[in-house]
């Protein structure tokens, strides 16, 4: 049962410390999109990748966040410093730009991060 | 600028009963309009999809709806069930956005024993 993994689940740091979330797309899936969820904008696209190489991170706030895959079995986003406004759950999810499945997503389960 | 944008904002349902969640877009180019479930805990998962070309698209108690015209589509959730308690978000996407989906807000249905 082929699913995206997404470390660690939750995170607890204080403000001004470095936040790292790591994400294991599905095997096979060529492009993995970074979103966080908050209660009040719902969920917000960050960043994405295809073939490792970013698309758009124009949803990500420049000068602290920063998003990478060194691999095509890892995608990493990083918060630093962290600032209690980060609070929120980041999700990462993948997909396979082909002719028959140009679209569909598969979600990882979430990183809950809280910044005290 | 919200390009998706879904209505109601919460749900509650009687068992058995009919769901109904609506869901506006505004970007003529959109052509993949699929809806999103997602559980407290979970990531949201695929439920349904439907292109433009159909006006209707049926998976077991769940069915799409769409109005191009009205740039308008909705879910439909027959016989709903305590285990449908969940978050339903819409979304939208066309080929030129390289596979990215725009998503409304979600909302929360609750269905009632």
């Amino acid at each position: 049962d082929a699913r995206v993994t997404q470390t660690p689940r939750h995170k607890v740091t204080e403000m001004g410390q470095e936040v790292t979330m790591r994400c294991q797309p599905i095997l096979g899936h060529n492009t993995v999109f970074w979103y966080r969820q908050t209660m009040m904008q719902g969920l917000e696209l960050l960043a994405y990748f295809r073939n490792r190489a970013p698309l758009d991170d124009s949803g990500m706030p420049k000068d602290r966040f920063s998003a990478e895959m060194p691999d095509a079995t890892l995608a990493t986003l990083k918060i630093q410093p962290s600032e209690p406004r980060d609070s929120a759950v980041y999700f990462c999810a993948s997909g396979r730009r082909d002719r028959e499945y140009p679209y569909e997503q598969y979600f990882g389960p979430g990183t809950r991060l809280t910044v005290t | 600028q919200q390009q998706v944008k879904q209505s109601p904002q919460s749900l509650i349902v009687q068992k058995g009963g009919i769901s109904i969640i609506n869901c506006a877009y505004e970007n003529t180019a959109f052509d993949y309009f699929p809806w999103y479930q997602q559980f407290p805990g979970k990531g949201p998962a695929l439920l349904i999809a439907i292109r433009p070309d159909v006006s209707e698209k049926k998976e077991g108690r769940f069915t799409i709806s769409f109005n191009k015209s009205a740039k308008q589509f909705s879910l439909h959730i027959m016989d709903s069930q305590p285990g449908d308690s969940a978050t339903y978000f819409c979304a939208a996407g066309y080929t030129g956005a390289n596979s990215k989906l725009t998503f409304g807000k979600g909302i929360t249905l609750s269905v009632r024993p």
